[in-house]
């Protein structure tokens, strides 16, 4: 089983649509959570934390569910700009700078 | 805004050559991190450093890995003896101490713009 998984996308959806990104976590000791996305060839940038309450930012909303061990990211009224790859990272419970990992990605496309 | 800085963007070096990879953390950072993304595959996790040692590797990070801080500012990468499968693009990271209880791997890691490395 993968350590961090995410829905295999991709997900190609209108401007304007509501769309929500899933991952799950293997390792119950993870400590801290994250949403980056990646345009193509270049870095992944931070998009936001994940909290145990959720938390909002603007039009993104993050989820996390410890007991489930499930991340989510919701994205309402979509915009062109938002077509990336959305990648959900999990810090590891380590010494000091520990580790991130990294899920696979979620392709978005948004069109016209 | 600060930023991780990376040189140089694109390394083209002959397969068993000795590679070194550059990287300027963010200056009030305290811990550093390298990955790597091979084309089209995920990003994956090499080495974290604290406190100017290793604090984390994984499985790819061999014996032809090396990571050093040498002078306080620069964080590099060294690939004693370059093989095809290393052709990737390498990352830079680098992340705050959160307060007196927090560690770095509670904050979120800022990424360099990344260097292409090819190998021939």
């Amino acid at each position: 089983r993968k350590e961090v998984e995410q829905d295999p996308g991709p997900f190609n959806v209108p401007e304007g649509a509501t769309v929500a990104f899933n991952c799950t976590y293997s390792n119950s000791a993870s400590q801290s959570f994250f949403w980056y996305r990646q345009d193509c060839r270049k870095e992944p940038k931070l998009l936001m934390s994940v909290y145990s309450s959720g938390n909002e930012d603007g039009r993104f909303t993050a989820q996390l569910n410890r007991a489930s061990q499930y991340i989510s990211l919701l994205i309402r009224d979509s915009k062109l700009s938002d077509s990336a790859t959305y990648l959900c990272v999990v810090n590891s419970r380590g010494t000091n700078a520990g580790k991130s990992t990294f899920g696979d990605g979620t392709t978005l496309t948004v069109k016209p | 805004e600060p930023e991780v800085t990376q040189t140089p963007s694109h390394q083209v070096t002959q397969m068993g050559q000795e590679v070194i990879l550059r990287c300027v953390p963010i200056s009030n950072h305290l811990y550093f991190y390298w990955y790597r993304q091979i084309l089209g595959q995920k990003v994956e996790f090499l080495v974290s450093f604290y406190n100017n040692e290793i604090s984390e590797k994984s499985e790819i990070f061999d014996d032809q890995f090396s990571v050093e801080r040498p002078d306080g500012s620069n964080f590099t990468l060294k690939i004693r003896s370059t093989k095809l499968e290393d052709s990737a693009m390498y990352f830079c990271a680098s992340s705050s101490n959160g307060g007196a209880r927090a560690r770095g791997s509670n904050q979120p890691q800022h990424f360099g713009d990344g260097t292409r490395l090819s190998i021939l």
